[in-house]
């Protein structure tokens, strides 16, 4: 079964600091990863997306992470800012009919000045 | 473009009442998806159209939810009867091809059945 797993569920960070997210999956066959930020009352916004190929990408702030061979993902949030206090959700594609994408339960993280 | 428009923003109901939820997905997008989130289940595919043709309708829950596309610029998303587990945010989505392309995510629609 394709599953997508996402650690922490939370966390609570000070202005400025860095932090990680991690992201297991058992998706196959894989086709690729996005992340998604999801501010409180809006729908998610794709941060980055990575095919199996590709094993960091940025977005700002933003660094995504892929090793496809342990299928671990992992963003990373630098010098973090208030406005980054959201949830933010793995996304896995399934090389398969209709790339049916699998979710991630989320980290919701909370910056605080 | 305005983005993916859904209509209305909030919906309160009561149970056993018909609810319908609309989608205008980004022009020249061929792929629609709707799309439930709570907070015990997180975001959960329901349905999703390639060129106006449902081709995923897995995650529909049961026969009381419908979803249709009459043309490339409308869906809907129908609960009927509608029952206090239904309570949620719906979720559309667009993309100009399912898979590979990023998806655009509307507002929403918060969901309330009494």
């Amino acid at each position: 079964k394709n599953q997508v797993e996402q650690s922490p569920q939370s966390l609570i960070i000070l202005e400025g600091k860095n932090c990680t997210l991690q992201c297991n999956y058992t998706v196959s066959p894989f086709s690729n990863l996005r992340w998604y930020k999801q501010d409180t009352g809006r729908g998610p916004v794709s941060l980055t997306i990575m095919t199996f190929s590709e094993n960091t990408k940025s977005n700002g702030r933003y660094t995504a992470t892929l090793d496809a061979d342990t299928k671990q993902s992992s963003l990373h949030i630098t010098a973090s800012q208030l406005s980054d206090s959201a949830s933010y959700i793995c996304v896995v594609s399934a090389r398969a009919a209709g790339n049916k994408l699998t979710f991630g339960g989320g980290t919701r993280v909370l910056v605080k000045p | 473009d305005a983005g993916v428009i859904q209509s209305p923003r909030h919906e309160v109901t009561e149970m056993g009442q018909e609810v319908t939820l609309r989608c205008k997905p980004i022009s020249g997008h061929n792929s629609l998806f709707w799309y439930r989130q709570t907070m015990m289940r997180g975001l959960e595919l329901l349905i999703y159209f390639n060129n106006n043709v449902p081709i995923d309708d897995s995650g529909m829950p049961e026969d009381r939810f419908s979803a249709k596309m009459p043309n490339a610029s409308f869906s809907t998303l129908k609960i009927q009867p509608s029952e206090p587990r239904d309570s949620a945010v719906y979720f559309c989505a667009s993309t100009r091809l399912a898979g590979a392309d990023e998806q655009f995510f509307g507002p929403g629609t918060r969901l309330t059945v009494l």
